[in-house]
């Protein structure tokens, strides 16, 4: 079935240890995302790549890093986790970077930082 | 910047009653405007996409409308059912600046529909 797959579905870790999210498509679609939901404040987007080889930052990227090295995946890093990156992470993606596209999303991972 | 608000933050309805989600926007310059549902401890699915220059889109039971120039879109659910329980967001798409066109999402509406 095409689609968007995470791994880990959920995870705890923990403070100062370096975790890598990762996401793969394979519909084929140029653009891809990374979302944090937390309650109260909603989604929000960490850093999004409009087709391979480039990235760019969203609303907070402070202590994530990606990479996209080809069209499936898009692995999100926390370098050194801290507590109050504890959150679900959403991976996403849409046919184009351009704006008339739909996006769709994975399934998320649960993160738990201690 | 742009901001996207979903009321009511909760809503509980009996089965067979026809309701009406409600989203609003700051900025209208917006390219296109998509609603999800999202169900417990899962991802988002997309229900509808509606491009700037549209004002409404169907999909069975769902209507979507949206009027760009107040800011508003809603979402009417027709009939509804159990398994319509779920959280209901809606995101705005615009420009972000470096070739960048990125969704904003509203809190979410959480719809409890009571047989």
């Amino acid at each position: 079935i095409a689609g968007i797959t995470q791994a880990p579905t959920s995870q705890i870790l923990a403070a100062g240890r370096r975790m890598t999210l990762r996401c793969t498509q394979d519909m084929r679609h140029n653009a891809m995302y990374w979302y944090r939901q937390d309650l109260g404040l909603g989604l929000r987007l960490i850093h999004y790549s409009n087709t391979a080889g480039t990235t760019g930052k969203g609303e907070v990227p402070d202590g994530y890093s990606v990479s996209r090295a080809n069209t499936d995946d898009f692995p999100l890093t926390l370098a050194s986790a801290v507590p109050s990156q504890t959150s679900v992470y959403f991976c996403a993606s849409s046919p184009w970077g351009a704006p008339y596209n739909e996006q769709f999303f994975g399934p998320g991972t649960r993160l738990t930082v201690l | 910047k742009q901001e996207v608000t979903q009321i009511p933050a909760a809503l509980s309805v009996p089965e067979g009653e026809n309701l009406v989600l409600n989203c609003s926007f700051t900025d209208s310059a917006i390219y296109n405007l998509q609603w999800f549902r999202q169900d417990p401890g899962k991802g988002l699915t997309s229900l509808l996409l509606i491009q700037s220059s549209q004002r409404e889109q169907t999909s069975g039971r769902l209507n979507a409308s949206l009027d760009k120039s107040s800011g508003r879109s809603t979402l009417y659910i027709a009939a509804s059912q159990p398994g319509d329980s779920a959280t209901y967001l809606c995101a705005v798409r615009d420009y972000s600046g470096a070739g960048s066109y990125q969704l904003t999402f509203g809190k979410g509406t959480k719809l409890s529909v009571i047989p």
